[in-house]
């Protein structure tokens, strides 16, 4: 069984400040985590994922996040957090779970970002 | 299309009517899955569809909801004798195939309001 810990509920930081949002995961595999944003009123965006590859994986609007093995986390992180990078961010661990072999996915709690003047 | 699109966006509906939520995946797409996101309980899946076929439909929350899938593109979300607690966002993915590292893509939701 997998399962996804997001640490913070809500996380506030000031304009230009770095950005951390932790996540913890459990998974019988190597599993395939996903970082997705959605803001207000509108659906998943896809930040990154990490896909056994490297483990510093990039993503858009200049996020990033470290797979940690030894600590199972692949905590989100921003060098300068910008008004608009406020949202609500999911971490989600994926494996082939379905009947059928579709991927499951389990998403986290979610993480509330406000990003203030 | 260049993205999952789902329709409606915004659905008012009386307790006790059926409704139907539609889905467009990305073009080339085998995989769709529907997942509810509502308040207190997160995002769930409610099934997932390979082709026309839905091998999986352990998620539909009663069967009042069924989903169909025609060929290989659109997919449509009933549900029948809607209550209030059906209440939530409904949302839609897609992906070109299964398996480690596939990534699964979301359309924006049909929000559902049941009074």
């Amino acid at each position: 069984a997998q399962s996804v810990t997001q640490l913070d509920s809500h996380v506030s930081v000031s304009e230009g400040t770095p950005v951390l949002l932790r996540c913890n995961y459990s998974s019988s595999y190597s599993p395939s985590l996903f970082w997705y944003v959605q803001h207000p009123n509108k659906g998943l965006q896809l930040l990154l994922k990490y896909t056994s590859a490297a483990t510093l994986v990039k993503g858009i609007n200049g996020f990033e996040a470290e797979f940690k093995k030894s600590e199972t986390s692949f905590h989100l992180t921003k060098p300068s957090a910008h008004m608009s990078d406020a949202a609500e961010y999911f971490c989600v661990v994926s494996d082939t779970g379905l009947t059928g072999g579709g991927n499951k996915l389990t998403f986290g709690t979610g993480t509330q970002l406000k990003v203030e003047l | 299309g260049a993205g999952v699109s789902q329709s409606p966006s915004n659905k008012v509906t009386e307790k006790g009517k059926d409704v139907e939520l539609r889905c467009d995946p990305i073009s080339g797409h085998t995989a769709l899955y529907w997942y509810r996101q509502s308040l207190g309980q997160g995002l769930e899946f409610l099934i997932y569809f390979q082709g026309n076929s839905a091998p999986d439909k352990s998620g539909l929350p009663s069967d009042r909801f069924s989903a169909e899938r025609t060929g290989g593109s659109v997919s449509t979300l009933t549900i029948q004798r809607t209550q209030q607690e059906d209440s939530a966002v409904y949302l839609c993915a897609s992906s070109f195939r299964t398996g480690g590292g596939n990534t699964i893509y979301f359309g924006e939701g049909s929000w559902l309001t049941v009074v």
